[in-house]
């Protein structure tokens, strides 16, 4: 089955700071790969996500890119806030009825 | 409703005890999914069921069971609680084609003692 390694685990930047999160893939099947955000106390929601047909998406300060052949997709937030405080967790499907493997999930702290 | 709820928010049980944590959604999803998760080790599934009428088991369905009757609902039940059930339990639904993200409810906090 699909084996998805999220690194680092905690993560702790200074607001205005970049942050990456990144995941590895073992499935070379898999062909969708959502991001979500955590806050504390709250649930998972989607934030951005990716299919295997695109290298790079962008959201206004996140981005998200996929290297099909390093089998590996990283989250990028530029100009961090405290608000980006969360976890954050990555997964990769195959899509449709597929079932998505989740990483274990990033804190990411950022310091005012 | 607008989405997916779960009741209780949260809950203490004596172990032993037997639970049903429900789950509802309106979005007419085919696909729904129940979580545990604790602290270090993310997002584990337990079970799930792709349409009504089937379910699966997912990483860790000891303990679990669940039933998939209608469209909207997917309650999930500890026949007798134990200690090691103590976690947050997110159930999810998705519609598995236009859009493969799942939504996830806001989560029951079950503490075992």
């Amino acid at each position: 089955g699909e084996n998805v390694e999220q690194h680092p685990s905690t993560l702790s930047v200074q607001e205005g700071d970049s942050a990456v999160i990144k995941c590895t893939y073992s499935d070379s099947a898999s062909n969708y790969f959502p991001w979500y955000k955590q806050e504390l106390g709250k649930r998972p929601q989607l934030i951005i996500d990716i299919r295997s047909n695109v290298g790079e998406k962008k959201d206004q300060r996140i981005a998200v890119t996929l290297n099909k052949t390093a089998k590996h997709f990283s989250l990028h937030i530029t100009e961090t806030q405290p608000e980006d405080s969360a976890v954050y967790f990555c997964a990769a499907s195959k899509g449709g009825s597929y079932i998505p493997t989740f990483g274990r999930g990033t804190s990411l702290i950022v310091h005012p | 409703i607008a989405g997916i709820t779960q009741a209780p928010t949260s809950q203490i049980l004596a172990a032993g005890r037997r639970m049903t944590l429900r789950c509802t959604q309106d979005m007419r999803h085919n696909a729904m999914y129940w979580y545990r998760q604790d602290l270090g080790l993310g997002l584990r599934l337990i079970h799930y069921s792709n349409t009504a009428g089937t379910t699966g088991k997912g990483e860790v369905p000891d303990g679990y069971s669940v039933s998939r009757a209608n469209t909207d609902d997917f309650p999930l039940t500890l026949a007798s609680a134990v200690p090691s059930q103590t976690s947050v339990y997110f159930c999810a639904s998705s519609d598995g084609s236009a859009s493969y993200g799942y939504t996830f409810g806001s989560g029951t906090r079950l503490t075992v003692v």
